[in-house]
C-alpha cells in the first residue's frame, strides 16, 4: 500500500515549457487535490476533483490544467511553464470518514514534486 | 485578512517541554479542523483532526477548539527532537468534498 504517490519528483523547465505532473493513489479515494506551496504562503489550493471525469478549480488555478481520467490518478498540467510556477506541488486524496455530522474527510498527501522555471 | 491564520515562527524549545501550537479563524461556518505534521522536504502527514465544538487526545499530541475566540491550539507534551517540523493548521467544512484552508505553518525545533 503505496498510499500516495508523485511523479516526478524534481524537475527544472525553461519559460514557456510544458509538462505533466502524474499523481496515484491506491486507497480507493473519491477526492483528489493538486496544492502549491511556497515560503511564507501555507499550502494552496489549485484544482481537485470529487470523482473520476470531474474537475473543478481551487483558489489559484490560472496557468494549470487538471484531468482524472481514472479514479486512481489526478494529472496537473502546465502548458506554458512561468517563473511564478517555480513551488512544490503537492497531491492529496481524501474519503469521508462518516455519514454522520459533521461530515469531515481525512486527506492524505503525497511527497511532493519541487518545480524549478527558469 | 487571510481566513486561517498562523504565527509561522520559528519556535524552539528545550526536549521535554510543552509545547503550544496556535491558529486563528474567520469564518465560523467550518466544522473540522487537522493538524499536520510536515519534516523538511517532505509531504504534510495527518496528525490529527477535531471537530468544531470538541477536543481530542493522541498519546502526546492534544487539539483543542474554542469557538468563541476562533482560536484552534495543538499541544505537544514532552517534546522530542523527532519532533522538530513545521506544523500546519486546516480547517474544512462537511460540505466542500474536503476541501481544506491552510495555515501558513509553525516551524518547531525541539533541541536537546
Amino acid at each position: 500500500n503505496a498510499g500516495v504517490t508523485q511523479t516526478p519528483k524534481f524537475r527544472v523547465l525553461k519559460t514557456g515549457q510544458s509538462m505533466t505532473l502524474l499523481c496515484a493513489q491506491d486507497m480507493n479515494h473519491e477526492y483528489m487535490y493538486w496544492y502549491r506551496q511556497d515560503p511564507g504562503m501555507g499550502l494552496r489550493l489549485i484544482h481537485y476533483s470529487v470523482g473520476e471525469g470531474t474537475t473543478a478549480k481551487g483558489e489559484v488555478p490560472d496557468g494549470y490544467n487538471v484531468s482524472r481520467l481514472k479514479k486512481q490518478n489526478f494529472l496537473l498540467g502546465l502548458e506554458s511553464a512561468a517563473p511564478s510556477q517555480t513551488s512544490v506541488y503537492f497531491c492529496a486524496s481524501s474519503t469521508l470518514t462518516g455519514l454522520a455530522e459533521p461530515l469531515s474527510y481525512e486527506q492524505y498527501f503525497g511527497p511532493g514534486t519541487r518545480l524549478t522555471v527558469t | 485578512q487571510k481566513e486561517v491564520e498562523q504565527d509561522p515562527g520559528p519556535l524552539s524549545v528545550p526536549e521535554g517541554a510543552i509545547v503550544s501550537l496556535n491558529c486563528t479563524y474567520s469564518n465560523s461556518a467550518f466544522q473540522y479542523f487537522m493538524w499536520y505534521r510536515q519534516y523538511s522536504r517532505k509531504g504534510p502527514e495527518l496528525l490529527m483532526y477535531t471537530y468544531s465544538s470538541g477536543n481530542k487526545e493522541d498519546g502526546r499530541f492534544t487539539a483543542q477548539v474554542d469557538k468563541s475566540s476562533k482560536y484552534i491550539s495543538l499541544f505537544i507534551r514532552d517534546s522530542q527532537p523527532s519532533d522538530s517540523a513545521t506544523y500546519l493548521c486546516a480547517k474544512g467544512r462537511g460540505t466542500s468534498y474536503g476541501k481544506l484552508t491552510f495555515g501558513q505553518g509553525t516551524i518547531l525545533t525541539v533541541h536537546p
